[in-house]
């Protein structure tokens, strides 16, 4: 089975443009998480989308847009790129929700932006 | 504010020490993850943990609730274990939401 997939796996682009970043769970999960990784910094929450619909929002600017498709594939979409958006986009993707659900990473996609 | 705090930050050990990595947070929780990241970024999922003692080849996370407190020990130490290990945990239940810790930075020698 594959694992959750991201694309790209990297990526550049100018300050002022947009970026759409896509994500695939593992087959047979229905939540996926967004997390951006500042180098040297631990990840931190985006967005999270189950069932297609937001369940949760990090304190990310308007710019930060996410949605969950019906085969809970997911998109990140940032738009008036800034340089401090340069990061390592992850994805999790989880069975469902709640205490016990387990999150499986993907690879991540890394955006620089110049 | 809730915090996550690993330490140590950064850790070398030769070929076949023991480890152990410490992360204490700050209020109730519902899940702790430890989870592992090697450079070029993918992270890979250790253990998930609410309560108790889980053990995985030469890995054993364990969890002291009352304490606030979790500790990811490595046996026999090899090179390959060279990576970021991370702390991450989900304070509600209601939520899938991760908190992380700014990750130790571990080197083993040969």
């Amino acid at each position: 089975d594959a694992g959750v997939t991201q694309s790209p796996t990297h990526l550049i682009k100018t300050r002022g443009q947009h970026v759409t970043l896509r994500c695939s769970p593992i087959s047979g999960h229905k939540s996926v998480s967004w997390y951006q990784q500042v180098l040297g910094q631990g990840p931190q929450f985006i967005f999270q989308y189950y069932e297609k619909e937001e369940r949760g929002r990090g304190n990310f600017p308007d710019r930060f847009s996410a949605r969950q498709f019906p085969n809970y594939s997911s998109e990140l979409n940032v738009n008036a790129l800034l340089l401090g958006d340069s990061a390592l986009y992850l994805c999790a993707s989880s069975w469902g929700t709640g205490m016990n659900t387990e999150a499986f990473f993907g690879q991540g996609t890394r955006l620089t932006v110049v | 504010k809730n915090e996550v705090e690993q330490s140590p930050q950064n850790l070398t050990a030769q070929e076949g020490e023991f480890i152990t990595i410490n992360c204490s947070y700050s209020v109730g929780i519902s899940a702790l993850h430890w989870l592992q990241q090697h450079p070029g970024g993918g992270i890979v999922s250790l253990f998930m943990l609410s309560s108790g003692k889980k053990k995985h080849g030469r890995l054993i996370a364990t969890i002291n609730i009352q304490e606030k407190h979790s500790s990811l020990h490595i046996t026999a130490s090899h090179p390959r274990d060279s990576a970021v290990y991370i702390c991450a945990v989900r304070f509600g239940r209601s939520t899938d939401k991760l908190i992380f810790g700014t990750g130790t930075r571990l080197q083993v020698f040969p």
